[in-house]
């Protein structure tokens, strides 16, 4: 079925440790996002793409790395995680023909930094 | 920076009667969008309403409508006829028209609906 996936939906990991969280959307949407969601905070902005090799810093980059080679993909990366960085962290994507056009968000992936 | 406010954490309502969830914002811009949007405990982003800012009109969909007041710069859902299904963590979002196309999110209220 059509739509944007997140893998995996559930991990823990050790502080230090890389991770990856992958975002995959088949709608060909130009724009990508990251948000992570932690309470009290709601969804905060980590990095966004507007379209292939584009990408920007959000609100709260720092610890963070994306790519994205390819317009359906937009993989972000924990270097080396930390326990703050526990969290729930949501992609999102968006067409952009025009203003009016939604902002679709995948399921989130729950991350546990122990 | 723009900023979304929603002062009530948490509400709850009787099954079948009207709530109202507040959000105010904080921009320099004119032309810009509000949204509403709803996360059931799938975590699920759903979106529910939004608003243009040149409309004078408030938007209204099935048992959802806001109250815009741009002066104010405010904007509250309201839900009519609460159903089990509304239960949900409900966040307000803003997003300028043009050129920057980020969602600014208020702090969420979580809706119960009492049977």
């Amino acid at each position: 079925d059509a739509g944007i996936t997140q893998s995996p939906r559930y991990k823990i990991t050790e502080t230090g440790r890389q991770v990856t969280l992958m975002c995959h959307q088949t709608w060909s949407h130009s724009y990508m996002f990251w948000y992570r969601q932690d309470l009290g905070h709601g969804l905060r902005l980590i990095y966004y793409s507007a379209a292939a090799d584009i990408t920007d810093k959000g609100e709260v980059p720092d610890g963070y790395v994306v790519s994205r080679s390819k317009t359906e993909n937009f993989p972000l990366t924990l270097e080396s995680a930390t326990r703050s960085q526990t969290s729930v962290y949501f992609c999102a994507s968006r067409l952009t023909t025009n203003s009016y056009n939604e902002q679709f968000f995948g399921p989130g992936t729950r991350l546990t930094v122990l | 920076a723009q900023t979304v406010t929603q002062s009530q954490p948490e509400m709850s309502v009787q099954e079948a009667e009207t709530v109202t969830l507040s959000c105010t914002y904080d921009t320099s811009e004119s032309d810009y969008y509000l949204f509403w949007y709803k996360q059931p405990p799938s975590r699920q982003m759903i979106l529910v309403i939004r608003q243009e800012a040149y409309k004078q009109q408030n938007a209204t969909e099935n048992r959802f409508s806001v109250n815009f007041q741009k002066a104010a710069k405010s904007f509250s859902l309201k839900i009519s006829d609460s159903q089990l299904g509304d239960a949900a963590m409900y966040f307000c979002a803003y997003r300028r028209d043009f050129g920057n196309e980020k969602l600014t999110f208020g702090t969420g209220t979580r809706l119960t609906i009492i049977p």
